[in-house]
C-alpha cells in the first residue's frame, strides 16, 4: 500500500533555531501534500496545503514566514519552522494524496514530535 | 457549529465487545467518508472510506454512512486490545473549487483484555 515516510520522528531543539521536517510518498505520486498539527485531545489543524511545483496555501491564522513549506516534486515535500518558539512545541504530521486516488487517498506520515527548549 | 462532531471519548469496552462509532456532520457537499485509526504518536492510517451512503464491510469493521441524517459510523465487531486507538472520522468533498477534508476530533478507544 502506499506509504509516506515522515523524518525525524522526533526533534528537541533550542528556541530560535530552525527545523526542517521531511515526507516522502515512497511508492505513488503525490499531487498535493498536507500538513498538519496536532494538539493533544485535539482534531488534526491544517496548517497549509502544496501542490508540487507552486506555492503553498495556507490556512487562515498560519504564518507562511514561519512555516515554510517546499514541494519540489511529486514525491518530496519540507515543512521548516523557522526561529522555532516553545509554543511551536507540537505533534506535526504530513499527508499525501494519491494520484490516483485523489478523494480518499489521503496517506500520513508518521508524524513528527517537536519540541523547543 | 463545527462541520464535523465526533464525541472524544473515551470509549472503554471489554474485549469482544462491539463497538459503534459515530460522527454527525453539517455540509451537504461531503461525498467521500473515511475512518482512520491512530496510535499514540503516530500518524493516523487508513481503516476504511465510503463514497456517498451506504454500508461497507471489512472483516470486523463495517463503515455506515446515512447522507439524509448526515451521520456516519463505524462498528468494530469482536473487538480485541489491539484496536485500542484513536478513531478519527473525515470526510471530504468540493469546497471553493478543490477537494477538501475535514476531520473529526477522534474518539479514544479502549478495549480492556
Amino acid at each position: 500500500g502506499a506509504v509516506v515516510s515522515q523524518h525525524p520522528s522526533r526533534v528537541i531543539c533550542k528556541s530560535g533555531t530552525s527545523v526542517k521536517i521531511e515526507c516522502r510518498s515512497l511508492d505513488f505520486q503525490a499531487t498535493t501534500m498536507f500538513w498538519y498539527r496536532q494538539f493533544p485531545k485535539k482534531s488534526l489543524m491544517l496548517m497549509a496545503t502544496s501542490n508540487e511545483g507552486s506555492k503553498a496555501t495556507y490556512e487562515q491564522g498560519v504564518e507562511k514566514d514561519k512555516f515554510l513549506i517546499n514541494h519540489a516534486s511529486l514525491t518530496l515535500s519540507t515543512l521548516t519552522v523557522t526561529s522555532a518558539h516553545p509554543e511551536d512545541s507540537s505533534f506535526y504530521i504530513c499527508s499525501a494524496r494519491d494520484r490516483e486516488r485523489t478523494n480518499y487517498g489521503y496517506t500520513f506520515g508518521s508524524g513528527t514530535r517537536l519540541t523547543v527548549v | 457549529q463545527k462541520e464535523v462532531e465526533q464525541d472524544p471519548g473515551p470509549l472503554s469496552v471489554p474485549e469482544g465487545a462491539i463497538v459503534s462509532l459515530n460522527c454527525t456532520y453539517s455540509n451537504s457537499a461531503f461525498q467521500y467518508f473515511m475512518w482512520y485509526r491512530q496510535y499514540s504518536r503516530k500518524g493516523p492510517e487508513l481503516l476504511m472510506y465510503t463514497y456517498s451512503s451506504g454500508n461497507k464491510e471489512d472483516g470486523r469493521f463495517t463503515a455506515q454512512v446515512d447522507k439524509s441524517s448526515k451521520y456516519i459510523s463505524l462498528f468494530i465487531r469482536d473487538s480485541q486490545p489491539s484496536d485500542s486507538a484513536t478513531y478519527l472520522c473525515a470526510m471530504s468533498g468540493n469546497s471553493g473549487g478543490y477537494q477538501k477534508v475535514t476531520f473529526g476530533t477522534g474518539t479514544k478507544l479502549q478495549v480492556i483484555p
